[in-house]
């Protein structure tokens, strides 16, 4: 059974970071591609970084570029978010989920989220 | 505002056939069969109900079916139940530096 724990999650005041985890497990960790998607509360899903299957190859949304960087220990099945200069409009619940195969194909597995709240 | 344009609410009956629109462009609905389909209910993360336009994951009942025409994607849901009650959000892939592209959302509501 495909499962995606995120953990990292927090209140952080503008300014501050966080770095965001994600524990895979179920399958073939290293041969699949992962995103982290968002959704701001009472919003829609929105895309947030993406991250090939080795990791060589990183993608990132234009609203978070140059203040998020996404990573991945193959060793570990563990995806990472690394969030830096954060915003108010980066509050959201963030999801890690899961591609079929290459970062063009949509997700097919979400976890079930962790919230980020930016506030003073 | 959304990559992906869908209708904010549908509605139907038990029974009945809802059908749920998603446009694009060429750049990704058009261009590609990487379209998908997410259910999202209260709370809970979207969960996969059709990928590659028409494919219906194990485990899908088989009253969700997908479809493409153009740049417009469609999910149809038949046979409506209560426990279908939710957000449908559509995806896509596009050639553009976004890389993947979501609709806002769509709130059915089985009446």
């Amino acid at each position: 059974e495909v499962q995606l724990l995120e953990s990292g999650g927090g209140l952080v005041q503008p300014g501050g970071s966080l770095r965001l985890s994600c524990a895979a497990s179920g399958f073939s960790f290293s041969s699949c591609a992962m995103k982290w998607v968002r959704q701001a509360p009472g919003k829609g899903l929105e895309w947030v970084s993406a991250i090939s299957a080795s990791g060589g190859s990183t993608f990132y949304a234009d609203s978070v570029k140059g203040r998020f960087t996404i990573s991945r220990d193959n060793s570990k099945n563990t995806l990472y978010l690394q969030m830096n200069s954060l915003r108010a409009e980066d509050t959201a619940v963030y999801y890690c989920a899961k591609d079929p195969t290459t970062v063009i194909t949509p997700p097919d597995y979400w976890g079930q989220g962790t919230l980020v709240t930016v506030s003073s | 505002q959304s990559a992906l344009t869908q209708p904010a609410s549908v509605s139907g009956s038990p029974g009945q056939s809802i059908t749920i629109s998603c446009t694009g462009t060429s750049s990704d609905i058009g261009g590609y069969n990487y379209v998908s389909w997410y259910q999202q209910h209260p709370g809970k993360a979207p969960k996969l109900m059709i990928y590659d336009v028409s494919n219906r994951p194990s485990g899908v009942s088989n009253r969700f079916s997908g479809s493409k025409s153009g740049n417009t994607a469609s999910l149809t849901i038949s046979g409506l139940q209560a426990e279908d009650e939710a957000d449908y959000y559509c995806s896509s892939y596009t050639s553009t530096n976004t890389l993947v592209v979501f609709g806002g959302g769509t709130k059915l509501t089985v009446l």
